[in-house]
């Protein structure tokens, strides 16, 4: 089956540090990846996604790079800012359905 | 432009009693889904339906029932809550891979 394993957290950063959050997956076929954002009280948010290997997402200045060779679709920041203080989703799509990761809590401080 | 509309945003229900969350999208989508979320669980998907009258279950269906009579609306229901239910709840609609995720319900059983 569809599976996403991403990095636990917490994870708390100073501002303009780098971010890095690991996910990798277990699926059939080639399936479509994806980062969601969810901030505090809200829904979820699509951050950025990926349709086949080697496409690279990117908003707002996150990134993230469909690995097939590695399975892995890792997000990255270069510089965060408080606001970027959220739960972070990796997910991947199968036959229509979304199945996500456990999420990973970033705290970014002043 | 509404989107995903879930109603109520807040819920409190006892032990087995029974209750619909409601889940309106304005955007003509036929694949609609509910999942829930527990704290470092991501999001299971409950249910989910590919369009009126068609409807099949997800990952953790046990518990619950939902209706697709129409395209706009896809309530699920809770027949006899139990303390394990007690979750966020968000309903979301897709089209081809475009996903939009409600608000969210957050309901306790006690």
């Amino acid at each position: 089956g569809n599976s996403v394993t991403q990095m636990e957290g917490p994870v708390t950063l100073s501002e303009e540090a780098f971010l890095t959050i690991n996910c990798t997956y277990t699926a059939t076929g080639y399936p479509s990846l994806f980062w969601y954002v969810q901030y505090p009280g809200e829904g979820l948010q699509l951050l950025l996604k990926a349709t086949k290997a080697d496409d690279k997402g990117s908003n707002k200045g996150f990134e993230a790079t469909y690995r097939k060779e590695t399975t892995s679709f890792h997000l990255e920041k270069g510089s965060v800012q408080v606001s970027d203080s959220a739960v972070y989703f990796c997910a991947l799509v199968n036959d229509y359905k979304l199945s996500f990761g456990a999420g990973t809590t970033v705290t970014v401080r002043a | 432009n509404a989107g995903v509309t879930q109603t109520p945003k807040f819920r409190i229900l006892k032990i087995g009693q029974s209750m619909t969350l409601q889940c309106t999208q304005d955007m003509n989508h036929n694949y609609m889904y509910w999942y829930r979320q527990d704290p470092g669980m991501g999001l299971k998907l409950i249910y989910y339906s590919v369009g009126a009258g068609i409807t099949d279950k997800g990952e953790v269906p046990n518990g619950y029932n939902v209706s697709r009579s129409t395209t706009e609306d896809f309530p699920l229901r809770l027949e006899l809550a139990a303390p394990s239910q007690t979750s966020v709840y968000f309903c979301a609609s897709s089209y081809q891979e475009g996903y939009t995720f409600g608000s969210g319900t957050r309901l306790t059983v006690v």
